[in-house]
């Protein structure tokens, strides 16, 4: 059975503290996903990573992709409140003809002033 | 340009009676799949239609069921509401429904069943 894993569940880091979210998946996907949700509130999303070894970065947040670990992680630098939300990685799966997104369990960041 | 848009946004229905969500795509989008999310937990995999047939189903009851329009559109159903389903259900939009195409989505709608 598909899992895809996240870890920590919830997270509750200091403004200015640097912290990783790790998203783990147990089958072959080339295409992994890291999306934002705020209470209440649909996906927003944050990255697109296609291929093994891919890094993107957008302001205080970074991602990047190791295929044949199948391991994503969301490193978040210098953390500030806005960044509070939940945080879902999601694998694409190709199953016959159709592509879905299998989704992490989420982690909930809360940044302290 | 707009994003894809559901409706309604918000829904409250009594145990075992019906409901139907409607989606709109990205225009030029011909894919469309849908996924629930109960509080606290992340989104499942439900439908996913192309061209008007539906191409992947996930693991829910016979209950849901969706369609696809010939604009693209797409509606789901849900028969006999269970306290369970009590969900926000996510509507997402691709170029196609294969390949390397992200899927965006839309608002949601906010299901409660009492």
């Amino acid at each position: 059975e598909l899992k895809v894993e996240q870890n920590p569940l919830f997270l509750s880091m200091q403004e200015g503290k640097n912290y990783t979210i790790y998203c783990n998946y147990s089958t072959t996907s080339d295409r992994l996903y890291w999306y934002r949700q705020d209470p209440g509130k649909s996906l927003e999303s944050l990255f697109v990573l296609l291929s093994n070894g891919a890094v993107k970065q957008e302001g205080r947040l970074m991602a990047s992709l190791d295929t044949k670990a199948r391991l994503s992680t969301l490193h978040i630098t210098a953390a500030v409140h806005d960044l509070s939300a939940t945080y879902f990685c999601a694998v694409d799966i190709k199953g016959g003809a159709t592509n879905k997104l299998i989704f992490g369990t989420g982690t909930l960041l809360a940044v302290q002033p | 340009d707009a994003g894809v848009t559901q409706s309604p946004t918000h829904l409250i229905k009594t145990r075992g009676q019906h409901v139907t969500l409607r989606c709109s795509p990205i225009s030029g989008h011909k894919s469309v799949s849908w996924y629930q999310q109960v509080l606290g937990q992340g989104p499942q995999f439900i439908f996913q239609y192309y061209e008007k047939e539906e191409r992947g189903r996930g693991n829910f009851p016979d209950r849901f069921s969706a369609r696809q329009f010939p604009n693209y559109s797409s509606e789901l159903n849900v028969n006999a509401l269970l306290l369970g389903d009590s969900a926000l259900y996510l509507c997402a939009s691709s170029l196609s429904g294969q390949g390397a195409y992200e899927q965006y989505f839309g608002p949601g709608t906010r299901l409660t069943v009492t």
